[in-house]
């Protein structure tokens, strides 16, 4: 059983660009859900996608987007880089009613 | 909102002490509770989980009894080892209207090194 996969591993962007971050869900596991890291602090949630459709949203703004594939693999896009979207973007895959959520290693990404 | 608060940190100990990290929440319904551990340069890994009050969560030594009534889930293990230095994440979710919405609220983080 593959587990959830993330990249690219790292990347650093200049502020104003534009980054797509990729993640593969793990196999049988519907539901995708995004979270940014902050470094020393914990997760926070972005939004989640169920069946091709966000299923769910936190306190972030629009150039925040995202996307589900019919394989349930997703893409983070966050447009107008600011110095502050510096953080580890972390990507978690679940049952369709399951509660636990399994998370890929991130992706870290440094806005200059 | 729904919140989770960890007790303040770090926390240093040596091999074999006993080590507690406390939780408590505040959640509108009736949360799942869970602790991750974040090893350093990796993603979170689900340590223990419990689904309703008086549920005790296990895992590798550690416990955590979800407690209604105080509405803590404190972490405990009984003997840590340098191998557990790592950071812990208390986090909770809430099922909306059965779908498969549950996103993750998560704690501060605590950062556990211990020393042999």
């Amino acid at each position: 059983e593959t587990g959830v996969t993330q990249s690219p591993t790292h990347l650093i962007k200049t502020r104003g660009q534009q980054v797509t971050l990729r993640c593969s869900s793990q196999s049988g596991h519907n539901t995708v859900s995004w979270y940014q890291q902050a470094l020393g602090q914990g997760p926070q949630f972005i939004f989640q996608y169920y069946r091709e459709e966000e299923n769910g949203r936190g306190n972030f703004p629009p150039r925040f987007s995202g996307l589900q594939f019919p394989n349930y693999s997703s893409e983070l896009n966050v447009n107008a880089l600011e110095l502050d979207d510096s953080a580890l973007y972390l990507c978690a895959s679940s049952l369709p009613t399951g509660y636990e959520q399994y998370f890929g290693p991130g992706t870290r990404l440094t806005v200059t | 909102g729904d919140s989770v608060t960890q007790m303040e940190g770090p926390v240093t100990l040596s091999e074999e002490a006993f080590l507690t990290i406390n939780c408590t929440y505040t959640a509108t319904g009736y949360p799942s509770l869970f602790w991750y551990v974040q090893y350093p340069g990796e993603g979170l890994q689900l340590l223990l989980k419990a689904t309703k009050a008086d549920d005790k969560g296990s895992n590798k030594g550690f416990e955590a009894t979800y407690r209604k009534e105080t509405t803590s889930f404190h972490l405990e293990k009984g003997s840590v080892q340098v191998s557990d230095s790592a950071v812990y994440f208390c986090a909770l979710s809430l099922n909306a209207g059965g779908t498969s919405y549950g996103k993750l609220t998560f704690g501060q983080g605590t950062i556990l090194t211990v020393h042999p």
